[in-house]
């Protein structure tokens, strides 16, 4: 089983649609979450970290956890096609600091 | 993040030579992660270190890779005698201490031969 999983898409949404990422987590001990976004041929870029259960709202975009079914996704609204990107989920376990990425979902904001 | 700078931005090399990868972190930092990214693939952990220790090296390959963090100096992750599967992107990351939010760097694109 992956540590951290996602659908490594494409999510295709329309412009100006909500977008909605999903993870997954197996370690149950973990503590921090974060949403990281990559642009092609470019490192990731942090846009938002979560680390208590319920949402989290950042300008157009919206962290939620639920820890109880270790499940983090990311909503972004208004959509636009700048936001065409592959948005990485990162997860803190237990214990140190060590971070474990999932594969990442590629999201296509169609104009 | 500008403030995470790794050099070089390109390395070509041919099979069996050697690739350094150098990381010099956020001011202030003192926590380096190294990762490696496969074209289409996820970023996979390779190395945690701070300044003189290696905290974590448990995604490094226990042949030909090595990493350290010097007290002076940026971070270097060497590949000795490198393969074509060593053709990637490698990334490192800063963190402070207590931190949690880590940091990249713009990457090394390494390709072999």
């Amino acid at each position: 089983q992956k540590e951290v999983e996602q659908n490594s898409g494409p999510l295709s949404v329309p412009e100006g649609a909500i977008a909605s990422l999903n993870c997954t987590y197996s370690d149950r001990g973990s503590q921090s979450f974060f949403w990281y976004r990559q642009y092609s041929g470019k490192s990731p870029e942090l846009i938002m970290f979560i680390y208590s259960n319920g949402d989290k709202e950042d300008g157009r975009f919206t962290a939620q956890l639920n820890k109880a079914s270790q499940y983090v996704s990311l909503l972004i609204r208004d959509s636009q096609p700048s936001d065409s990107a592959t948005y990485l989920c990162a997860v803190i376990g237990g214990g140190y600091q060590k971070v474990t990425f999932g594969i990442g979902t590629k999201l296509q904001v169609i104009p | 993040n500008a403030g995470v700078m790794q050099n070089p931005r390109h390395l070509v090399r041919r099979r069996g030579q050697e690739a350094r990868l150098r990381c010099s972190p956020m001011k202030g930092h003192s926590h380096v992660y190294w990762y490696r990214q496969l074209p289409e693939e996820g970023l996979k952990f390779m190395v945690y270190l701070q300044k003189e220790n290696i905290i974590d090296e448990s995604g490094m390959p226990k042949e030909r890779f090595s990493a350290e963090f010097p007290k002076e100096g940026p971070s270097i992750l060497r590949i000795q005698q490198v393969v074509r599967g060593d053709s990637a992107a490698y990334f490192c990351a800063s963190l402070g201490t207590g931190a949690v939010e880590q940091f990249f760097g713009p990457g090394t694109r390494l390709t072999v031969l």
